[in-house]
């Protein structure tokens, strides 16, 4: 099973939106709610920043946001912020209960 | 608060076999399904297995099928990862993580490094 697909990397200035797409197909995703999407600066462990496709677990800041239409799910970050440039990877459950990440997208902050 | 350390990494030859142990504190250990992800150097990250919180169910991801093994102990607050036939694909960092949801893992541990190398 091949990863879900992201952009390699995405780019904006502070203050702007981005948002980050995670594609697959309905054998990663089914007809489940159950993406999640993680930030990972270098060298650390990643965070939890969306869970069930919109939910932000405490503590994560309200910029960053979730959604899902068919089989493409995204993260929004908007009024983008320094502490922001980070790896971002998507998760999705799949029906043979299994997990696929996504490729991981770079955010770059200008 | 939430901790998971893992250990047991290290450095091992084709072939062999190597136990990675994650001890878990500060929550209610028995109530919540666990996993393993790795990354390997430089790139993404990859799901590889879990258990539910009573150890019934267990998957895998294809990589790793037939050569890992997950387990849990209850009562000491600990995961395992078994891993046979290790292969030099199978170098990474291995991350245990906590389960709130469906992918949803709200608690890391810092990560153990396996080298597979002759």
């Amino acid at each position: 099973q091949s990863a879900l697909t992201q952009p390699p990397s995405v780019s904006g200035s502070p203050g702007q939106s981005v948002t980050i797409s995670c594609t697959g197909t309905s054998s990663d995703f089914g007809s489940y709610n159950r993406v999640s999407w993680y930030q990972q600066p270098p060298g650390t462990a990643p965070k939890l920043m969306i869970y069930e496709v919109s939910n932000r677990p405490s503590g994560v800041p309200d910029r960053f946001s979730g959604s899902k239409s068919g089989n493409t799910a995204s993260l929004t970050i908007s009024g983008l912020q320094a502490e922001d440039e980070a790896d971002y990877y998507c998760i999705s459950y799949t029906p043979s209960s299994t997990f696929i990440f996504g490729g991981g997208t770079k955010l770059t902050v200008l | 608060e939430v901790q998971l350390v893992e250990s047991g990494g290290g450095l091992v030859q084709p072939g062999g076999s190597l136990r990675l142990s994650c001890a878990a504190s500060g929550f209610t250990f028995s109530s919540y399904s666990m996993h393993w992800v790795r990354q390997a150097p430089g790139k993404g990250l990859e799901w590889v297995s879990y258990i539910g919180s009573n150890t019934i169910y267990k998957y895998y991801a294809d990589s790793v099928k037939g050569r890992f093994t997950i387990s849990r102990d209850n009562v000491e607050n600990l995961v395992y990862l078994q891993m046979n036939s290790l292969r030099a694909e199978d170098t990474a960092v291995y991350y245990c993580a906590r389960e709130i949801y469906y992918g949803g893992f709200d608690d890391w541990g810092r990560g153990t490094l396996v080298t597979v190398s002759s």
